[in-house]
């Protein structure tokens, strides 16, 4: 049972351009949301979050929007750059002692020059 | 370099085999997890440490698995009888406690490639 879906595997946009990344979630309990990008041969970069209080959080060229009633985050990046082209993977916290992240699949970000 | 460590990068066994992986943290961070990510997935949660105490395990970590972290510092994830459907990408994760929200901090993690 996938928790934290990202339906779309790609996407390409063009330089200059806004970039929308969608996730959907399935779990209530969770209470904050993260933005990993991911290039070849690294590990995931922490980007940008977001908690459940919240609907909007913005960091430079990055914003991250939230909407609860419909189990829905998105990311937009604006302007895209062609250094942005990487895997993108949402996260969710749970709730609880441990706290570890539910990924979803990734969506591949290629920005064309 | 201040970030997550892992060793090694690349580990090629055969079937049947043993293995460790070794995380060192960024230092202070007290929380530590592994995650494991197939092609074409995003990681998945294996097991946590707080300091020392292994305190969650994820039912996808096989009894052949086994996670140690002695003195609250280096973490190793250890993969006995090793299988072809262990090949991954192994990750390390940590984090402080400077803030509840604080967020995870990956290492470049070990590839695991069973013959």
């Amino acid at each position: 049972d996938q928790q934290v879906k990202q339906n779309s595997p790609s996407l390409s946009v063009q330089e200059g351009r806004i970039s929308i990344l969608n996730c959907d979630y399935t779990n209530s309990m969770f209470d904050y949301f993260l933005w990993y990008k991911k290039y070849p041969a690294e590990g995931p970069t922490f980007l940008i979050s977001i908690s459940s209080i919240k609907d909007k959080n913005e960091d430079g060229r990055f914003t991250v929007f939230l909407n609860k009633s419909a189990k829905h985050l998105s990311l937009h990046i604006v302007p895209s750059q062609p250094g942005d082209s990487a895997v993108y993977f949402c996260a969710a916290r749970s709730t609880g002692s441990a706290r570890q992240l539910t990924f979803g699949s990734g969506t591949q970000l290629t920005v064309l020059p | 370099d201040t970030g997550v460590s892992q060793n090694p990068r690349h580990k090629i066994t055969k079937r049947g085999q043993n293995v460790t992986f070794r995380c060192d943290p960024i230092s202070e961070h007290n929380r530590l997890y592994w995650y494991r990510q197939t092609l074409g997935q995003g990681p998945e949660f294996l097991t946590y440490f707080q300091n020392e105490a292994q305190l969650e395990k994820s039912r996808l970590l096989s009894d052949r698995f086994s996670a140690e972290r002695p003195k609250g510092s280096f973490s190793t994830l250890e993969i006995q009888r090793t299988e072809q459907g262990d090949s991954a990408m192994y990750l390390c994760a940590t984090a402080g406690e400077s803030s509840y929200n604080s967020p995870l901090h990956f290492g470049n993690g070990t590839r695991l490639t069973v013959t």
